[in-house]
């Protein structure tokens, strides 16, 4: 299918365990953007890259870990969950960062016991 | 402070009435700024972006930019039970390591 999806859809993890959210995207946009939206607070930027290989940190990196080896593909991985990592996090991808043109993912709804 | 303030709303209207949506920031350095609409459990979707000051028109949907008062505006006309969903401002430098500054969102809701 076309498009920009997240796996999985939902997860319920527990305190100290690894998680790895998955984004992949057919377009072959260059950049691709992991958000995190808690109720409160809107979109925080996790972490984004430019192009394969390439990643940057966002507003709120703490705690998580991206890597990017094949353009379509931008996993996100919290290395040891947290409660307060309890969110719903929403991958998003664009052909260029100007103008802007983000597409979203339909989410990941992540709760950390 | 955060850079983006969202009116929280909730807002609730009838049917066909004009809808008028805020954000003001506080960094003169923002150059883009983007309307996005997150229907419930879904993720944002662009409905519109304006380089620097004035206005752009989309079908219903009118945003407005005020640099000088750091104020930005989405305007829906004859709002539609469709509309309902919560708006998101968000905005960004004008450079490619940019990145989106978003506010809190308003959530709107159109009754029949």
């Amino acid at each position: 299918d076309a498009g920009i999806t997240q796996s999985p859809r939902y997860k319920i993890t527990e305190t100290g365990r690894q998680v790895t959210l998955m984004c992949h995207q057919t377009w072959s946009h260059s950049y691709m953007f992991w958000y995190r939206q808690d109720l409160g607070h809107g979109l925080r930027l996790i972490y984004y890259s430019a192009a394969a290989d390439i990643t940057d940190k966002g507003e709120v990196p703490d705690g998580y870990v991206v890597s990017r080896s094949k353009t379509e593909n931008f996993p996100l991985t919290l290395e040891s969950a947290t409660r307060s990592q309890t969110s719903v996090y929403f991958c998003a991808s664009s052909e260029s960062r100007l103008p802007p043109r983000e597409f979203f993912g339909p989410g990941t709804r992540l709760t950390v016991l | 402070q955060k850079e983006v303030e969202q009116d929280p709303g909730p807002l609730s209207v009838p049917e066909g009435a004009i809808v008028s949506l805020n954000c003001t920031y506080s960094n003169s350095a923002f150059q883009y700024f983007m309307w996005y609409r997150q229907y419930s459990r879904k993720g944002p979707e662009l409905l519109m972006y304006t380089y620097s000051s004035g206005n752009k028109e989309d079908g219903r949907f009118t945003a407005q930019v005020d640099k000088s008062s750091k104020y930005i505006s989405l305007f829906i006309r004859d709002s539609q039970p469709s509309d309902s969903a919560t708006y998101l401002c968000a905005m960004i430098f004008n450079t490619n390591a940019g990145k989106s500054t978003f506010g809190d969102g308003t959530t709107l809701t159109v009754k029949p």
